[in-house]
């Protein structure tokens, strides 16, 4: 299986609320990410865990949190959603090779909307 | 984080003929070049990639070609068809993949 799978797909969230996305795979993949993307936008990487180690993207860093449980499951959330946040998430996973990437495996998203 | 950059944003082409697309980076350390394909209502996927000791790789009506030098690489799509159509991402990857904007690519028939 080679899927990753996000819950839920949609999501209406009100200004100032949190939100809680989840994210999971069973590839056995070391390295799972959050992507964030707007429309005519390219994706924006938010923060990506490798094994427990959590790593935040500087301009994001305050915005987004993360929790990853065990190796197949990875959250985003957000403690209090802005209209802004308004955009796909996209969940990614992949396996790490010594010194090069290996191919990224993406979710279909979860599409927020903040009212 | 890295810069890549991806030209052009739409790209209308006839059906049987042949669609380019060029991205640039900023970061000479990134190593590995994915290129994914959107459809809409789907996630990307990936169609092709090409790693920093490569220059050219081939599959499947699909070339990419790689300047390490000029920190330029591009996706050509030969024989181009109207299941062609979709949103094309290049990226970069030192250890996180960064994207380009991407490409809207119309094969009209």
């Amino acid at each position: 299986d080679t899927t990753v799978k996000q819950n839920p797909r949609y999501k209406l969230a009100r200004v100032g609320k949190p939100v809680n996305l989840i994210c999971s795979q069973t590839m056995n993949h070391d390295t799972m990410y959050w992507y964030q993307k707007k429309p005519n936008q390219a994706p924006k990487l938010l923060l990506f865990y490798y094994d427990k180690i959590l790593n935040r993207e500087a301009d994001t860093f305050e915005k987004f949190q993360s929790s990853r449980p065990n190796n197949s499951f990875c959250s985003l959330y957000i403690g209090s959603a802005g209209l802004e946040y308004s955009a796909m998430y996209l969940c990614a996973s992949s396996r790490s090779g010594t010194g090069a990437f290996t191919e990224v495996f993406f979710g279909k998203g979860t599409r927020l909307t903040v009212v | 984080g890295e810069q890549v950059e991806q030209l052009p944003s739409i790209l209308r082409v006839q059906e049987g003929s042949s669609a380019s697309i060029n991205c640039t980076y900023e970061n000479s350390a990134s190593n590995y070049f994915p290129w994914y394909k959107q459809e809409p209502g789907e996630n990307p996927k990936l169609i092709i990639d090409i790693r920093s000791n490569m220059e050219r790789k081939q599959t499947q009506g699909l070339i990419v070609l790689l300047d390490k030098k000029a920190k330029r690489f591009s996706l050509h799509i030969t024989d181009t068809q109207p299941g062609d159509s979709a949103m094309y991402f290049c990226a970069a990857s030192e250890g996180r993949i960064f994207f380009g904007d991407g490409t809207q690519l119309v094969v009209k028939p």
